[in-house]
């Protein structure tokens, strides 16, 4: 069964970019059958995705963040990767990494990033 | 960008009862839709994709149907475990995708 961890700092300052990590267990994150992606959600609100990569490393961001993301993938340590650049207390979520075939059929538990002086 | 529009925000039903959730997208999506519930506290979970095909292990109480721009989430009877709130996604230039802004489904 695939499962999804998110890790990374709770806390970051304005301006400053947000990193977290996604590490892949139960399955090969070279599959060619799912791409991985990162998906927050805005205490109270609803579900916003910030972009999706292939193991290849093929990028595919949404166009509203796509001057500040970053996404990166690392097969060899089982992981992918979202830096956020210049944040601000709008950016203040849970952050979600997922994997897909048809749909997001695999998530993380989440983790809140907070944007906080 | 593909809009998604869900109503109605909050739908309030007794259990054992239907429920009918909606979903309409500004631009045709074919039948790239998924739909997805959400308890507090934990991450979504994929019932439907495909706009009408069951996830593993999604009971057959959940339905969904539609193609284009219009789509539908039916949940037969409710249990007491699907009040939650639900939202839809399209995939049409997958891997990207947007969701809709959610049904709250809760107890009348």
């Amino acid at each position: 069964q695939l499962q999804l961890q998110e890790s990374g700092p709770g806390l970051v300052k304005p301006s400053e970019t947000l990193s977290l990590t996604c590490t892949v267990s139960g399955g090969s994150i070279s599959s060619i059958s799912y791409y991985w992606g990162w998906i927050r959600q805005p205490p109270g609100k609803g579900l916003e995705w910030i972009g999706s990569i292939f193991y290849s490393g093929s990028t595919y961001y949404n166009p509203s963040l796509e001057s500040r993301v970053t996404i990166s993938v690392d097969t060899s340590k089982k992981q992918f990767s979202l830096k956020l650049s210049s944040v601000t207390a709008a950016d203040t979520a849970v952050y979600y990494c997922a994997g897909t075939t048809s749909g997001w059929g695999y998530w993380g538990q989440g983790t809140l990033v907070t944007v906080s002086s | 960008e593909i809009v998604m529009t869900q109503s109605p925000a909050t739908l309030s039903v007794s259990p054992g009862e239907r429920a009918t959730l909606s979903c309409r997208a500004s631009q045709s999506v074919s039948s790239n839709l998924a739909w997805y519930q959400q308890k507090p506290g934990q991450a979504p979970r994929l019932l439907i994709h495909g706009a009408s095909t069951r996830a593993t292990g999604i009971p057959a109480r959940f339905s969904g149907s539609g193609s284009g721009t219009e789509f539908t989430l039916t949940i037969s009877s409710l249990q007491s475990e699907d009040f939650a709130v639900y939202y839809c996604q399209q995939y049409n230039n997958w891997p990207r995708g947007t969701f809709g802004q959610g049904t709250k489904v809760e107890i009348k």
